[in-house]
């Protein structure tokens, strides 16, 4: 596609509840990471994949937190158990090369717990 | 370690310049982007910085500093569209790491 693309755009659940996030990123690109925003925080890594190298999960927050890319192309973010704490938008970009163009964000999914 | 510094909000006034200073401290430094965030919206580049100095693109410019683990975004002509975060991100052995980014507000 034109741009990375990320469902649902919003999502509120319930405390306890699983939850999944879905990343379609640009097509071509190798690498594809996920990082959350909170309130007044920066944006926190969170995993990173690149073609068909083991993913980099050294920013998952706890083992309720998984994710997987299928096909070297759309990734998903799954939550179990969610906690008000994991409120935040869980924003996921692509690259073809991180060092020089950067990433391309999409546009993100803001969770709410309630 | 990873560390990244920038002012968490600044003012400015509609057709001046504004510079956002950032500060890193990157292992295996290889370069530092700029981006623009604007509420409710995802991140978009701005620039990217791997060598020491100034780069120019229109109304923004961005320097380095590689021995003083330095940077800034400047800003000209500001225009109330140019309201938004500015994230500052060091790239370096791991993931973009991005500071909090710095809320620019311009005010007529």
């Amino acid at each position: 596609g034109a741009g990375v693309s990320q469902s649902p755009s919003n999502k509120v659940t319930e405390k306890g509840k699983d939850v999944e996030l879905r990343c379609d990123p640009i097509s071509g690109h190798t690498a594809l990471y996920w990082y959350r925003q909170s309130l007044g925080q920066g944006l926190e890594f969170l995993i990173y994949f690149q073609g068909n190298s083991a993913p980099d999960k050294s920013g998952l927050p706890s083992d309720r937190f998984s994710a997987e890319r299928t096909g070297g192309s759309v990734s998903t973010l799954t939550i179990q158990r969610t906690q008000q704490e994991d409120s935040a938008v869980y924003l996921c970009a692509s690259t073809t090369d991180r060092v020089t163009y950067g990433y391309t964000f999409g546009s993100g999914t803001r969770l709410t717990v309630v | 370690g990873q560390n990244i510094d920038q002012p968490t909000e600044m003012t400015a006034t509609e057709g001046a310049i504004v510079q956002i200073n950032c500060t890193y401290q990157t292992s295996g430094f290889n370069g530092l982007f700029w981006y623009q965030q604007h509420a409710g919206e995802a991140p978009t580049f701005l620039s990217y910085n791997v060598l020491d100095g100034l780069e120019e693109k229109g109304r923004f410019s961005s320097f380095l500093s590689r021995s003083k683990g330095y940077s800034y975004l400047l800003l000209k002509e500001l225009q109330m569209k140019d309201s938004a975060s500015y994230l500052c991100a060091s790239s370096g052995n791991t993931p973009l790491v991005f500071g909090k980014g710095t809320r620019l507000s311009v005010i007529a």
